[in-house]
């Protein structure tokens, strides 16, 4: 069974674009989550999918945002990029949100020069 | 928020040698997860927890869920090379029940 995919796997932007990142979750899982990892804050919660409604989510600013499709497959967008939003972004899928087994993907590295 | 601490940040042990890290709360978790990410990887799940008290193995690794819900901790027997890496402790619970990620212990393994 296939892992987890994220495209791109690595992403350069100047500040003040926007980028879109994508997921696919293992076949057959329907909840996806997003995180933020960053040397200095380590990994943190972004938001979380499941039915293509979003069911909870982190502590970030409003430039952050997701969706995820009918096929599970999910993206996330930032818009206005700031330096800090430098990072490497995982998602993680599970079979529904009820489990706690998420399985994470290889991340996108994003550099925001 | 809720907050993990994670202990040690960081360790360089010899190969062989048996290894330790812990986790604490503030606050009470329903689930205690480990996970081991490789440089360049996505972490990948070791050991989940549900019970208070529950001592779960999958090889040389043990973790244990903390009576207080409120720490767990992971121990590596015997260590080898491919144990280099950083693991992370992540617990589970409060409002929406989301998860929650210590600051990650770096393990180094010197021949």
């Amino acid at each position: 069974k296939a892992g987890v995919t994220q495209t791109p796997r690595y992403l350069i932007k100047t500040r003040g674009q926007q980028v879109t990142l994508s997921c696919s979750p293992i076949s057959g899982h329907r909840s996806v989550s997003w995180y933020q990892q960053t040397p200095g804050q380590g990994l943190q919660f972004l938001f979380e999918y499941f039915s293509e409604t979003q069911r909870n989510k982190g502590n970030f600013p409003g430039r952050f945002s997701g969706r995820q499709f009918s096929n599970s497959r999910s993206e996330m967008n930032v818009s206005t990029l700031e330096l800090g939003d430098s990072a490497l972004y995982l998602c993680a899928s599970t079979v529904d949100h009820s489990t706690d087994t998420q399985y994470f993907g290889p991340g996108t590295r994003l550099t925001v020069l | 928020g809720q907050q993990l601490n994670q202990s040690p940040q960081s360790m360089f042990i010899q190969e062989g040698e048996d290894v330790s890290m812990n986790c604490t709360s503030s606050s009470i978790f329903n689930t205690w997860l480990w996970y081991k990410q490789d440089p360049g990887e996505g972490p990948v799940l070791l050991i989940a927890l549900y019970k208070a008290g529950e001592l779960t193995s999958n090889g040389r690794l043990t973790a244990q869920f903390g009576i207080t819900r409120k720490d767990s901790f992971l121990n590596i027997s015997a260590s080898i090379p491919s144990d280099v890496g950083i693991y992370f402790c992540a617990g589970r619970g409060g409002a929406g029940n989301m998860l929650t990620f210590g600051g990650g212990t770096r393990l180094m393994v010197k021949p």
